[in-house]
């Protein structure tokens, strides 16, 4: 079946760091490929999206670039904040498909 | 514009016990999900309605939970006799519809504790 793989956390970095969460997925033929975000407390947030292969998502600083040539769609951003502290989530859609179907997430922490 | 509310936003219940979250999708949205997201793991699609239909309980433990989504809107989640195992966020979501181009919106979900 399809599936999402994340790189297993906490990921704890000092603020201004460069950030990479890994993500790669399986899947029967192309998914739509998301990132979500999940500050304490608080429900899902969609942080970007993309659609097609080569296809960059970005918002907040943040950026991923959907690769099918190694099912990947790695998080980055160039400089974290103490403020991007929160669990993010990389999820598909498949192409025909309605439902998102997650990884387990990654935790990321960020001192000041 | 008001996202999807969830309610109530914490329980805590003994096992065996009854329990029900409601939701309310943003207005004008076809599509409504409940996910249950057990810690330390990604959120698991319980039921998908489209409208007021099913599209995808496949994976709804169906011994014990139910939903329904009267009149298309709002939708109640039931777990009844609740299991240890159930404790986990339980989150609702919306969209315009289920094709994979529309965004997804989730509440802030509601988290339950079975003891």
């Amino acid at each position: 079946g399809n599936s999402v793989t994340q790189m297993e956390g906490p990921v704890t970095l000092s603020e201004e760091a460069f950030l990479t969460i890994n993500c790669t997925y399986t899947a029967t033929g192309y998914p739509s490929l998301f990132w979500y975000v999940q500050y304490p407390g608080e429900g899902l947030q969609l942080l970007l999206k993309a659609t097609k292969a080569d296809d960059k998502g970005s918002n907040k600083g943040f950026e991923a670039t959907y690769r099918k040539e190694t099912t990947s769609f790695h998080l980055e951003k160039g400089s974290v904040q103490v403020s991007d502290s929160a669990v993010y989530f990389c999820a598909l859609i498949m192409e025909y498909g309605n439902k998102l179907v997650f990884g387990a997430g990654t935790i990321l922490r960020v001192k000041s | 514009e008001a996202g999807v509310a969830q309610s109530p936003r914490y329980k805590i219940i003994e096992k065996r016990q009854s329990v029900a979250f409601w939701c309310n999708p943003i207005s004008g949205h076809a599509t409504l999900y409940w996910y249950q997201q057990i810690l330390g793991q990604g959120p698991k699609l319980l039921i998908q309605f489209q409208n007021n239909g099913v599209v995808d309980d496949s994976q709804l433990p169906k011994d014990r939970f139910s939903a329904e989504r009267l009149k298309g809107v709002d939708s109640t989640l039931k777990i009844q006799p609740a299991k240890l195992e159930d404790s986990a966020v339980y989150l609702c979501a919306s969209s315009l519809q289920g094709a994979p181009g529309n965004t997804i919106y989730f509440g802030e979900g509601s988290w339950l504790t079975v003891v």
